[in-house]
């Protein structure tokens, strides 16, 4: 059974860096039928998806355009996690974050499982 | 970006009643699309995937239809479980995009 465990701090503060990892179990990160994905959640911008890992032979990585300059996703096949870093927050980025997996038989647009999600606040 | 419109917003019903939420695409998505459910403090659950295919699981009285631009989830007899929002998201093109959520509440 496919599992996955967020961690990472609740609250940061504006111009920082927001990071959060999410541990899998149940599956290993660099499976081939697999991709690893951020999500996050808030009143404003409604579920919001921003990005993805995943390995086919080597590391590929897809972000949305409105965060792809500040945001990264690193893979750590020791821990057999992925982790999210999201530079230069503002309040407009307070939300619940969610990672989440689509497995490539249904097709890897589709969540199939999620984290149980991380209530992220940027204040001071 | 691909807009995803849901209808309607909030809808109001009963147990043992016949629920449909509809979802349109702002272009053609083929049968790209999901429909999820969440329940308060609780992540999405994935419910339906390719317009029509069951997730492993979810019981059957929950149904999926359209392609194109055009979608509905049906749920055919509501049950108390049921009560939540139920989000579509577009598959067919990235960014991935989700619709802004029907709540279905008690009546």
């Amino acid at each position: 059974q496919l599992q996955l465990q967020q961690s990472g701090p609740g609250l940061v503060k504006p111009s920082q860096t927001l990071s959060l990892t999410c541990a899998i179990s149940g599956d290993s990160v660099s499976s081939s039928s697999a991709t690893w994905n951020w999500i996050r959640q808030s009143p404003s911008r409604g579920l919001e998806w921003l990005g993805r890992t995943y390995y086919r032979s080597k590391w590929y990585h897809d972000f949305a355009l409105s965060v792809k300059s500040r945001m990264t996703i690193n893979s750590d096949t020791t821990k057999n996690q992925f982790s999210l870093q999201f530079n230069s927050v503002t309040p407009e980025d307070t939300a619940v974050y969610y990672c989440s997996v689509a497995m490539a038989a249904a097709g890897t647009g589709y969540f199939q499982q999620w984290g149980q999600g991380t209530l992220v606040t940027v204040s001071s | 970006d691909i807009q995803m419109t849901q209808s309607p917003s909030s809808v109001s019903a009963s147990v043992g009643d016949r629920v449909t939420v509809t979802c349109r695409a702002s272009q053609d998505i083929s049968g790209w699309l999901a429909w999820y459910q969440q329940k308060p403090g609780k992540a999405p659950k994935l419910l339906i995937y390719g317009a029509s295919s069951l997730q492993s699981g979810v019981p059957s009285r929950f149904s999926g239809s359209g392609s194109g631009t055009d979608f509905t989830l049906t749920i055919s007899s509501l049950q108390p479980e049921d009560f939540a929002t139920y989000y579509c998201q577009q598959a067919n093109s990235f960014p991935w995009t989700f619709g802004q959520g029907t709540k279905v509440e008690v009546k």
